[in-house]
């Protein structure tokens, strides 16, 4: 049960688009419709951003989107603000009632 | 709303035992599943384990399979975790979350504000 891989970093300008990526392998990203997002702020609760690869929670701004191609899945984050700099975990369900979490991108907005 | 109150954290010897509880209120408890997670301070989440909504579907990560026991009781909509065998490698913030569904397959949607777990001699 290795962890998903994301990039230790993200960054981008307000009003932006940034990108974060999530490989798996095809035993849980790319074997099931099940990756969800996860912003998470110091010192407050993981908030859901995206589930199912690309729904969003009610409440989501739209400025969030996701996606999946093969054994990576993609968060996007359009028109960057303050408030989107954050450490942002993609999850996985990986079989047999397991799941997994990526490393986790910390999201800096220059 | 959906309200998430995890307890019984503190600290532990190494070898010894400890049972957090997660208190549910603010959804109809029976339906969902559940799960604990951890977060070492300044490091990602990992996902512990998993209880579907009737206690028929259980799922643990590696990492504390044999030593971790997850369990629930709906009439008290709370959620359980015995945590035996703890190691200094355990301390960490655990977190109580619900999953979207009743299944055990299905990925958190909210989570609790975590109890503190501190192994040490």
């Amino acid at each position: 049960q290795s962890a998903l891989t994301q990039p230790p970093s993200a960054s981008g300008s307000p009003g932006q688009s940034v990108t974060i990526s999530c490989t798996g392998t095809s035993s849980d990203v790319g074997g099931y419709n099940s990756v969800s997002w996860y912003q998470h702020h110091p010192g407050k609760v993981p908030k859901l951003m995206i589930y199912a690869v690309s729904e969003r929670p009610s409440g989501v701004p739209d400025r969030f989107s996701g996606s999946k191609s093969g054994n990576t899945a993609s968060l996007t984050v359009s028109g960057l603000q303050a408030e989107d700099e954050a450490e942002y975990y993609c999850s996985s369900y990986a079989g047999t009632n397991m799941q997994i979490f990526g490393g986790g991108t910390k999201l800096t907005v220059l | 709303e959906v309200q998430l109150v995890e307890s019984g954290g503190g600290l532990a010897q190494p070898g010894r035992s400890l049972r957090l509880s997660c208190a549910a209120s603010g959804f109809n408890f029976n339906d969902y599943a559940m799960h604990w997670v951890r977060q070492v301070p300044g490091k990602g989440l990992e996902w512990l384990s998993s209880l579907s909504w009737n206690s028929d579907s259980i799922g643990y990560a590696d990492s504390v399979k044999g030593r971790f026991t997850i369990s629930r009781d709906n009439a008290k909509r709370s959620l359980y975790l015995e945590m035996n065998s703890l190691t200094l490698e355990d301390s960490a913030l655990y977190y109580c979350a619900r999953g979207r569904s009743g299944y055990s397959s299905s990925l958190i949607d909210y989570w609790g504000q975590g109890t503190l777990v501190t192994v040490s001699s």
